[in-house]
């Protein structure tokens, strides 16, 4: 079966500027993961769907990050304006239901740069 | 937020040694994943150990549950250097609906 597919690799921005990345899960995976992964440390999930509905985000800084899944499938994270801090890999992962044994398939990331 | 603390934070050892890495909370968890992540790609899991106890093993790799399902090891015997990676726990509670992840673990295994 195909992997979690995760665009674009790798982006550098400026502070205050726009960015968005984009993930498209397993195929049959109702649930979607986007975790945020700062370098030496584990990821932090930042928002979970189940289908096209918010299950968990309250580690997301909603001033600022905005996520959707429209129709269950696909799924963007944007971020706008980008601070520094903001510099990290983020990572996509789905499962094929939740149950808290549930493997998560990851994508390869993004690693986002902001200058 | 549950807190999962890893032990040790980097680890550096020669090829046939024997290690062993931590995972410690205060919290319980009903269930509790292992990942190892290569530089560049995602997380992939290991393994997942849900009964109080529990110990698994995959070729050279142990995993034990604690009993009181707070903490978790995981024991590598002769050790190799595709053994090198970002080993990662996570722990799922029944009352949060996600998975917590330890800071990690940084293996790297000389030849």
């Amino acid at each position: 079966e195909a992997g979690v597919a995760q665009s674009p690799r790798y982006k550098i921005i400026e502070k205050r500027q726009s960015v968005a990345f984009w993930c498209n899960p397993i195929s049959g995976h109702a649930t979607l993961y986007w975790y945020q992964q700062i370098l030496g440390q584990g990821p932090k999930l930042l928002i979970q769907f189940q289908n096209n509905g918010v299950v968990d985000d309250s580690q997301l800084p909603k001033d600022r990050f905005s996520a959707e899944r429209l129709k269950g499938v696909d799924s963007t994270l944007k971020i706008q304006p980008a601070k520094l801090e903001d510099s990290a890999v983020y990572l996509c992962a789905s499962s094929l239901v939740w149950t808290g044994n549930s493997p998560l398939h990851f994508g390869n990331g993004t690693r986002l740069t902001v200058t | 937020t549950q807190l999962l603390e890893q032990s040790p934070q980097f680890l550096s050892i020669q090829e046939g040694e024997n290690l062993t890495v931590y995972c410690n909370s205060s919290s319980v968890f009903s269930s509790l994943q292992w990942y190892r992540q290569e530089p560049g790609e995602g997380p992939v899991l290991l393994v997942t150990v849900v009964t109080g106890g529990e110990v698994k093993k995959l070729k050279r790799l142990t995993f034990q549950f604690g009993d009181a399902r707070k903490d978790s090891s995981l024991h590598i015997t002769a050790a190799q250097p595709g053994d090198t990676g970002l080993y990662l726990c996570a722990g799922a509670s029944g009352s949060a609906r996600q998975l917590t992840f330890g800071s990690g673990t940084q293996l790297t295994v000389l030849p």
